[in-house]
C-alpha cells in the first residue's frame, strides 16, 4: 500500500525558470495539501485541493504560484519564474477527509534555486 | 494571526525517562490536534492525534489536551535514542479553514 508519492525528490532550477512538483496521494485519499518548509522554519500551509477543485489557497503567494489536482493524475504545484527565496522543502500530504482527519505526508521535494 | 507555540529546545532527556513536549495555540476554534515527528531531512510522520479534552494513550505515547487552557502536550515514556527528533504540534484552525497550522517544533535529544 504505497504512501504519498512526491517527485522529484530534489529539483534544481535557475532563477527565472519554472518548477513543477508532483504529488500522488495515498490510495483512497481525495484530499491533498501542500506545505512549504523553509530552513529553520515551521511547515506553512499553502493550498488544499480536492479532485478538480481548489478548496483553500489562503497560504499560497498570489503571484507565480499555482496548484491543481486534475481528475486524472497527480496534484501539481507550479512555481513560475523561481527566485532564490523559493528554495525550500515542499511537502504534500493527503487525507481521507478534511483536515480534521489524519493527514499523511510524502517525502517532499527539495527545491534549490541557483 | 493564528499561532502555535512550542519551545524550540533542544530538550535533553536521559534514555528510559519520560519526555514531555508542550504546545499552546491561540485559535479557540481549533478542533483537532496532531503530533508529528520529523527526523532531520525527512518528512513529518504522524504519531498521535486528539480531538477531545483529556488523555489519549497509544503505546509509549500519551497526548493530553486542555481546550480551556489552549494547551496540548505529548508524553513519551521509556524514551529511546531513536525518539531523538523534532516534534511538531499541529492544529486545525477554526472557522472552516482546513490547512493545518504547525508550530516550529521542539528538538528532542535522548541521551544514551
Amino acid at each position: 500500500n504505497a504512501g504519498v508519492m512526491q517527485n522529484p525528490r530534489h529539483l534544481v532550477r535557475r532563477r527565472g525558470q519554472e518548477a513543477r512538483l508532483r504529488c500522488s496521494p495515498m490510495k483512497g485519499h481525495s484530499h491533498v495539501y501542500w506545505y512549504r518548509q523553509l530552513p529553520e522554519e515551521g511547515l506553512k500551509f499553502m493550498v488544499y485541493l480536492q479532485k478538480e477543485n481548489i478548496i483553500d489557497e489562503s497560504g499560497m503567494p498570489k503571484e507565480r504560484f499555482s496548484a491543481e489536482f486534475p481528475k486524472e493524475g497527480p496534484s501539481i504545484l507550479r512555481i513560475q519564474q523561481v527566485v532564490r527565496g523559493d528554495s525550500a522543502a515542499y511537502f504534500c500530504a493527503s487525507s481521507l477527509g478534511g483536515a480534521s482527519t489524519e493527514a499523511f505526508f510524502g517525502q517532499g521535494t527539495r527545491l534549490t534555486v541557483v | 494571526q493564528k499561532e502555535v507555540e512550542q519551545n524550540s529546545g533542544p530538550l535533553s532527556v536521559p534514555e528510559g525517562a519520560i519526555a514531555s513536549l508542550n504546545c499552546t495555540y491561540s485559535d479557540r476554534g481549533s478542533q483537532s490536534f496532531f503530533w508529528y515527528r520529523q527526523y532531520s531531512g525527512k518528512s513529518p510522520e504522524l504519531i498521535m492525534f486528539i480531538y477531545s479534552n483529556g488523555d489519549k494513550e497509544d503505546g509509549r505515547f500519551t497526548a493530553q489536551l486542555n481546550k480551556a487552557s489552549q494547551y496540548v502536550s505529548l508524553l513519551i515514556r521509556d524514551s529511546q535514542p531513536s525518539d531523538s527528533a523534532t516534534y511538531l504540534c499541529a492544529v486545525t484552525p477554526g472557522g472552516g479553514a482546513d490547512g493545518l497550522t504547525f508550530g516550529k517544533g521542539t528538538h528532542l535529544i535522548i541521551q544514551p
